[in-house]
């Protein structure tokens, strides 16, 4: 089955600690992108990348860092120094933005809690 | 800052009618999509409408598109209980990788 799975579906976090959030895709799409939804709003973007090995800071990048080694593979990282991480963390993929022809696809997210 | 913005943030209605939602956006785009969010799951793709295209239907959705005033609308024909969810507008801008989100409204639709 084609499709882009995120894990864990929940996380646990203790204040100071530094967690990874997994996102793949077997879509073959060259954009991949995250995104945070806190409740009751609208999605913001954290970061995204184009291609392999290139990403670029979103609207909310501070306190995360992203990797792009591979086409298949976008992981977050939460570090100690987003100050407010809980919240719905939400990966996505799409082929080609720039064309306007495309949808992006969803995983179904991973919800990270403080503790 | 977020690009599109949806009114009304939440709709109720009676199961067999219309639901319909407004998105309007600040700078020139590539194209606009809809999407829709079950509580607590990924967002789900609608319908997309590119920037020289001014309606486009999808089964019971029709997305309608004016670029002179910034302003996308969502119609849902005929509503069912299963079409209770968020749904969300999403841009494109020119020669840009991102998709920048509104904040949604919320749409219940009552048995």
């Amino acid at each position: 089955d084609g499709g882009i799975t995120q894990s864990p579906k929940y996380l646990f976090r203790k204040e100071g600690q530094n967690v990874t959030l997994s996102c793949e895709q077997n879509l073959n799409h060259d954009a991949m992108y995250w995104y945070r939804q806190d409740p009751g709003q609208g999605l913001r973007l954290i970061y995204y990348s184009q291609i392999v090995n290139d990403f670029q800071k979103g609207d909310i990048a501070e306190g995360y860092s992203v990797s792009r080694e591979k086409k298949e593979s976008f992981p977050l990282t939460v570090t100690s120094a987003q100050k407010n991480p809980t919240a719905f963390y939400l990966c996505a993929s799409s082929t080609d933005q720039q064309t306007g022809n495309t949808e992006a696809f969803f995983g179904q997210g991973t919800r990270l809690t403080v503790v | 800052s977020q690009q599109g913005e949806e009114d009304p943030q939440a709709l109720s209605i009676q199961e067999g009618e219309n639901a319909t939602m407004n998105c309007s956006y600040k700078t020139s785009i590539n194209n606009l999509q809809w999407y829709r969010q079950n509580s607590g799951r990924g967002l789900v793709h609608l319908i997309l409408i590119r920037s020289n295209e001014r309606e486009k239907h999808s089964g019971r959705l029709r997305v309608t598109l004016d670029t002179s005033k910034k302003s996308s609308s969502l119609l849902i024909t005929a509503s069912r209980a299963a079409d209770t969810a968020s749904y969300f507008c999403a841009t494109a801008l020119l020669n840009d990788y991102k998709l920048s989100f509104g904040a949604g409204t919320t749409v219940t639709v009552r048995a």
